[in-house]
């Protein structure tokens, strides 16, 4: 069954450094999602990512964020210059054409800023 | 301001016994309703999902309803098993257009025990 996979599952950055978070959304998919979840807080919407550009972004995704399909498979999150808030699980999701089509997420990377 | 509600915020049951989980909602347009199963660690796993003239989907164990003019949904699981223990999230989906913005409940955590 195709899955959306996510790499690398834990990462560990010092506060300033820059960080790349890596998915490969399930292939025929046309829509892509990165959220966040820090520990026991809701799922909060980031950017979502549709015909090679951004076509929303929350109040969270500001200048430090930023979002790259380079070569049409992989999908990255890119923090700029992490802080110690922005420690949280990461989850990309992906999901087909239509209007109420299911989402599907990968496993996450959890991201500790220290 | 859209919302998603969920209760109770935990549930402790037995193996064999069934439970409902609560969602309310006042996010307006509505597009969809999801339910979503994450186990800790993970990324969410879509149950159900639900447009305005759907009121019952079944999964298996899981069945879902929905009461789109009271705006609430709830998760039925039936004869619980040890891995249903897990956060059961309900998701809202606004009519934004072709990227719809995921509104997420803080999950409701399920604990089966033997």
């Amino acid at each position: 069954e195709p899955e959306v996979t996510q790499t690398p599952s834990h990462q560990v950055t010092q506060m300033g450094q820059e960080v790349i978070l890596r998915c490969v959304p399930i292939s025929n998919h046309l829509y892509f999602y990165w959220y966040r979840q820090i520990l026991g807080q809701k799922v909060e919407f980031l950017v979502s990512f549709y015909n090679n550009e951004i076509s929303e972004k929350s109040e969270i995704f500001d200048d430090q964020f930023s979002v790259e399909r380079p070569d049409g498979s992989n999908f990255t999150l890119k923090i700029r210059s992490t802080k110690l808030e922005d420690s949280a699980m990461y989850f990309c999701a992906s999901r087909p054409w239509g209007t109420n089509t299911e989402a599907f997420f990968g496993q996450g990377t959890r991201l500790t800023v220290v | 301001k859209n919302q998603v509600e969920q209760s109770p915020q935990s549930l402790i049951i037995l193996e064999g016994k069934n439970c409902t989980l609560q969602c309310n909602y006042t996010v307006s347009p509505f597009s969809n309703l999801r339910w979503y199963k994450q186990d800790t660690g993970r990324g969410p796993v879509s149950l159900t999902i639900m447009t305005f003239s759907e009121n019952t989907k079944s999964n298996g164990r899981y069945t879902a309803t929905l009461d789109a003019d009271t705006k609430q949904s709830s998760l039925h699981i039936t004869a619980s098993q040890l891995s249903d223990s897990a956060s059961y999230i309900c998701v809202v989906s606004g009519n934004a257009g072709n990227n719809r913005k995921l509104i997420w409940g803080l999950g409701t955590s399920l604990a089966v025990n033997p």
